[in-house]
Parts: structure tokens; C-alpha cells; sequence
């Protein structure tokens, strides 16, 4: 069975500052990884994805996030941050591509303008 | 192109009554999933269809949850009867079969009186 952490279920940061959000995963092999964005009242949109090659991954609006086998984890990154950044934030796995995806419970991003 | 269309955005039920949850998914997508969303157990997966085949059932939500393809084009979701626990967001979200990308509905959200 697979599984996605984020540890931190709210995280607030200052405009312009810098960006973390953490993403652990369990899984026996090195599975496909997403990070999904959700506005409020919106449905969920993908940020960027990893399935081999480059650890370090580039998306859309400046995130990326960096890919460890050695720590499972799937941190998601950016440089500065824009207020209009602030929502949900969800790490996912999926075991093979096109199946379904075991979400994290997901990180409630708010930036202070 | 039109993304999912979900209806209704909103539902009030009363405890014991049945309510039918639609989504259209993204024109030409193979597959379709239905998930539940809250903030306790985040997003968990109901309902799995390939090709208007369902593929995965959703383990714990089979006694009162029912989701049907009527066409590649529609599928509902019928929660019969109603409990309060049932209360929270109701997400579809279709994809190109093999895709690692799905695009999803804005949602429904339910409550359960």
C-alpha cells in the first residue's frame, strides 16, 4: 500500500519570501508524483509532476519541487511568493500512470500581502 | 474546450433522502473518478470508470453510494440514504486514459441535515 504525508496541514509566509512545502511518501518502488493546487471553490490543478530523469522539477507560476529517494519526500518550491499564491496544496502518488492517485491531506498555504 | 462541469455546486439534504450528484467530464477523456473531500480524511476515492467501465468501487463507500457512466459524456453519483457524515465536497475529475493529468470539476458541496 502507498501512502502521501504533509506534515504541515498551515503554513504562512510573508510576499516575496521563500517557499517550502513538505511531501513524504511510502512506497516500495519510486512511484509518478504530482503536486495539485486548489483556489478556493475551485477543483484541483496540477502544478507539476515527476516520473524519472531530472530530481528537480519545474512548473507552472515559478514552483518546483525536488524529487529524494534516499528521504522519500517531495518537497514542493519557490523563490517568492505571490499573495494570489495563497491555497491548498496537495502531494500525490500514483503507482502507475493513469490509475487512481493517493492524495496527502494537503497544506493550507496563506501569504501576507 | 469546456473543462468537467459538475452540478449541482451545492446540495442541502435532509438525513434518509436520496441525491444525485452529476458530472460531465472533458470531451474525449476515457476515464472518470469520483472523490470525496474533507478536511479530516482529505481526498478519498468512490468511484474508478475506464471507457464507461467501472474499475474500482471504492471499498467502504459500496453500501450507499452509487456511481454510474449513463454515457461517455455524463456519469452521476447517488448517495442513497443520505447521514451527516456524508457531508463535504464531492469532486469528479476525467483524463485521457494512461494520462498522468486529471482535470477536475469545481465540485459539490454537500450537507447533510
Amino acid at each position: 500500500a502507498q501512502s502521501v504525508t504533509q506534515p504541515d496541514a498551515r503554513v504562512t509566509v510573508s510576499e516575496g519570501a521563500s517557499l517550502q512545502l513538505r511531501c513524504k511518501y511510502s512506497y516500495s518502488a519510486t512511484p509518478y508524483l504530482f503536486w495539485y493546487v486548489q483556489y478556493p471553490r475551485q477543483g484541483l490543478q496540477l502544478l507539476l509532476k515527476y516520473y524519472s530523469g531530472d530530481p528537480v522539477v519545474q512548473g507552472v507560476n515559478s514552483f518546483e519541487a525536488e524529487f529524494s529517494k534516499s528521504n522519500s519526500s517531495f518537497h514542493l518550491q519557490k523563490a517568492s511568493v505571490h499573495w494570489s499564491d495563497s491555497a491548498v496544496y496537495f502531494c500525490a502518488l500514483s503507482p502507475n500512470m493513469g490509475y487512481k492517485l493517493t492524495f496527502g491531506t494537503g497544506t493550507s498555504l496563506l501569504v501576507d500581502p | 474546450d469546456a473543462g468537467v462541469t459538475q452540478t449541482p455546486r451545492h446540495e442541502v439534504a435532509e438525513k434518509g433522502q436520496t441525491i444525485i450528484l452529476k458530472c460531465e467530464p472533458v470531451s474525449g477523456h476515457n476515464d472518470l473518478f469520483w472523490y470525496r473531500q474533507t478536511k479530516i480524511q482529505g481526498l478519498e476515492l468512490l468511484s474508478y470508470f475506464r471507457s464507461k467501465s467501472l474499475m474500482e468501487d471504492g471499498g467502504a463507500f459500496k453500501d450507499r453510494f452509487k456511481a454510474e457512466m449513463l454515457n461517455s459524456s455524463f456519469s452521476t453519483l447517488k448517495i442513497q440514504p443520505t447521514e451527516p457524515k456524508d457531508s463535504a465536497v464531492y469532486l469528479c475529475a476525467s483524463s485521457f486514459a494512461g494520462s498522468y493529468e486529471q482535470y477536475f470539476g469545481p465540485g459539490t458541496r454537500l450537507t447533510v441535515l
